[in-house]
């Protein structure tokens, strides 16, 4: 069954701590990229990457490190230079990172930071 | 930059009632155009796109939506919805040329049964 798998669910964690989300694929889609969603916003682009070993920055990066070492794993970490990290973050994969493929999205990793 | 705006946060309809959201974007170029939904509990899926050619779409479930060029718009509509409608409704842009998705803030819909 092919798909993205984020996990946890929930996370919770204290302020001044960094954290990881895990996001997996396995539908062999070259690019990977992370969002977050808050209420009234949509979801804003972190960072994507098109290929292995490569990512760029997104919209919002600050705060947010990523890597890209396994065509099907994209984690990403937030650091506790984020200011408001609680948030619902969207892991996604496409085919390619052109603009007419279209973008598969994971379950998504509540964050909750205290 | 590239920018998505839906005018709605809210709309609450009753069954068989007619239903458009509206998506207005700012981009100076070519755009693909894109209506995503997030159903409870459920991932983000994608209802409809538009690439090129005919500017009225049709997607799964009944919805369709229509870009029309000279008002930078991409309104999403369905003639009669279900219950099974509630859900939140992303539009979203992607320049052409470009790689990245920019999404609109997004509409709640409650259908009441």
């Amino acid at each position: 069954d092919g798909g993205i798998t984020q996990s946890p669910k929930y996370l919770f964690r204290k302020e001044g701590q960094n954290v990881t989300l895990s996001c997996e694929q396995n539908l062999n889609h070259d690019a990977m990229y992370w969002y977050r969603q808050d209420p009234g916003q949509g979801l804003r682009l972190i960072y994507y990457s098109q290929i292995v070993n490569d990512f760029q920055k997104g919209d919002i990066a600050e705060g947010y490190s990523v890597s890209r070492e396994k065509k099907e794993s994209f984690p990403l970490t937030v650091t506790s230079a984020q200011k408001n990290p609680t948030a619902f973050y969207l892991c996604a994969s496409s085919l390619s990172a052109g603009a007419s493929y279209e973008q598969y999205f994971g379950p998504g990793t509540r964050l909750t930071v205290t | 930059a590239q920018s998505v705006s839906q005018h709605n946060h809210h709309v609450i309809l009753s069954e068989a009632a007619s239903l458009e959201l509206g998506c207005n974007y700012s981009y100076g170029g070519t755009v693909n155009l894109f209506w995503y939904v997030q159903y409870p509990g459920q991932h983000l899926q994608l209802l409809l796109k538009y690439f090129s050619g005919d500017p009225l779409v049709k997607g799964i479930k009944g919805f369709e939506a229509e870009f029309i060029k000279s008002k930078f718009s991409f309104n999403l509509r369905k003639p009669s919805v279900q219950w099974s409608d509630t859900a939140e409704y992303f539009c979203a842009v992607n320049g052409a040329a470009g790689n990245k998705l920019t999404f609109g803030g997004g509409t709640r819909v409650l259908v009441k049964p």
